[in-house]
């Protein structure tokens, strides 16, 4: 059954500081999302990865996927306030079927 | 384009009542699915609908069934609520299973409180 990590599941940080949430998954997938969840609302879409090697950035957040080592990261700069939440990774378990697997879930929190 | 909308926000049951949950895919959108996130965890797969079938199926137990209609809706059923049921219910629209592009897009969820 495929599984999906999260580390850290807190993080804590002051604004201006970088740091990087990383999701590992267990079977092989060539397709993996990040989403944002804010206290009591639904889930928001950041990052699409769709192939090894893949690499975005919208803003302060970049992500990547490295599906050799089942490994996904999402690496923030600078960090500001307003980018406290909640953020998942989710892999579509057999790789296009829209069946997602979430991990745990990293709470962040900005403090200023 | 509303997006992925979902009805109703929020609702109070009581143990062994049924509940039904409404979802209406964003425009152009064939597939839903549904996920329950209970407090402090990841969304956990239900099922997936579509062609008005069910296709894939989570560890979810027969008391939640559902529905998708020709427009693509879909109602998703539990019956005999537990106290444990209580969470939020999240409905994913996207396109056929297998196309290129299957992002999901979230409505905002139905917030169900069992008691």
């Amino acid at each position: 059954e495929l599984k999906v990590e999260q580390n850290p599941l807190f993080l804590s940080m002051q604004e201006g500081k970088n740091y990087t949430i990383y999701c590992n998954y267990s079977t092989t997938s060539d397709r993996l999302y990040w989403y944002r969840q804010d206290p009591g609302k639904s889930l928001e879409s950041l990052f699409v990865l769709l192939s090894n090697g893949a690499v975005k950035q919208e803003g302060r957040l970049m992500a990547s996927l490295d599906t050799k080592a089942r490994l996904s990261t999402l690496h923030i700069t600078a960090a500001v306030h307003d980018l406290s939440a909640t953020y998942f990774c989710a892999v579509d378990i057999a790789g296009n079927t829209g069946k997602l697997i979430f991990g745990q879930g990293t709470t962040l929190q900005v403090k200023p | 384009d509303a997006g992925v909308t979902q009805s109703p926000t929020h609702l109070i049951k009581t143990r062994g009542q049924q509940v039904t949950l409404r979802c209406s895919p964003k425009s152009g959108h064939d597939t839903v699915s549904w996920y329950q996130q209970a407090l402090g965890q990841g969304p956990q797969f239900i099922f997936q609908y579509y062609e008005e079938e069910e296709r894939q199926r989570g560890n979810f137990p027969d008391r939640f069934s559902g529905h998708q209609y020709p427009n693509y809706s879909s109602e998703l059923n539990v019956n005999a609520l537990l106290l444990g049921d209580s969470a939020l219910y999240l409905c994913a629209s996207s396109l056929v299973p297998g196309h290129l592009n299957t992002e999901a897009f979230f409505g905002q969820g139905t917030r169900l409180t069992v008691v």
